[in-house]
């Protein structure tokens, strides 16, 4: 298995631009999750969804901020217009159930940077 | 001037020595616990997890200790190699569903 896979591995834009953040969960896995990591937050919760849809997005830091997930095997993190303070490593994660004794497997992680 | 952000407790060992990384968790509702560990550039990679009706688990060079009393984890790693220098994060399951992450612990392993 491949593992989660996210694409691209880096990104620097300039302030105000559309960013696009995108995500491929391990085969099989119910749950994706999408975090972000700064040094000032450590690692946060943005938004999780199962079997597709969005279950919970009180993360998501504000409405520039959108995520989808159009099948099973595939999610976006969007930022719109991205600023400054939206530069961070973006994880997601996958797993097979929610909460209980359930792993979740990451993937290498975007490091985003706006300028 | 003074740095702003998280402060992680940093942890240094002999290569060979035992290491032992504390965690303080804030729920004590909480049943299911895990360990994670971040190398450089890398994602968190599962370590060890526990449940909240064991004190003691085990796996290959690691252990997790349990203690609900004082809401406290800690893992503990046998014959510390350098491939263990990472960041640590413990991550507590609350009854709400949310996994939520310690601020991590680095581990940096002397030759």
């Amino acid at each position: 298995d491949a593992g989660v896979i996210q694409s691209p591995r880096h990104e620097v834009t300039e302030m105000g631009q559309e960013v696009t953040l995108r995500c491929k969960p391990i085969s099989g896995h119910d749950y994706l999750f999408w975090y972000r990591q700064t040094m000032m937050r450590g690692l946060e919760l943005l938004i999780y969804f199962n079997n597709n849809v969005p279950i919970d997005d009180s993360g998501m830091p504000e409405d520039r901020f959108s995520a989808k997930m159009p099948n099973a095997s595939f999610s976006t993190l969007k930022i719109q217009p991205s600023e400054p303070r939206d530069s961070a490593v973006y994880f997601c994660a996958s797993s097979l159930s929610r909460g209980r004794s359930d792993t979740q497997y990451f993937g290498p992680g975007t490091r985003l940077t706006v300028l | 001037g003074e740095s702003v952000g998280l402060h992680l407790p940093t942890l240094s060992v002999q290569e060979g020595d035992n290491s032992i990384i504390n965690c303080a968790y804030s729920n004590s509702a909480s049943d299911y616990f895990i360990w994670y560990k971040q190398e450089s550039g890398k994602g968190p990679q599962f370590i060890i997890d526990i449940r909240s009706n064991m004190d003691k688990r085990q796996g290959q060079r690691v252990t997790v200790l349990l203690n609900k009393t004082v809401k406290h984890l800690s893992l503990q790693i046998a014959a510390t190699q350098p491939g263990d220098s990472a960041v640590y994060f413990c991550a507590e399951n609350s009854p709400s569903g949310k996994l939520s992450f310690g601020a991590g612990t680095t581990v940096t392993v002397r030759a």
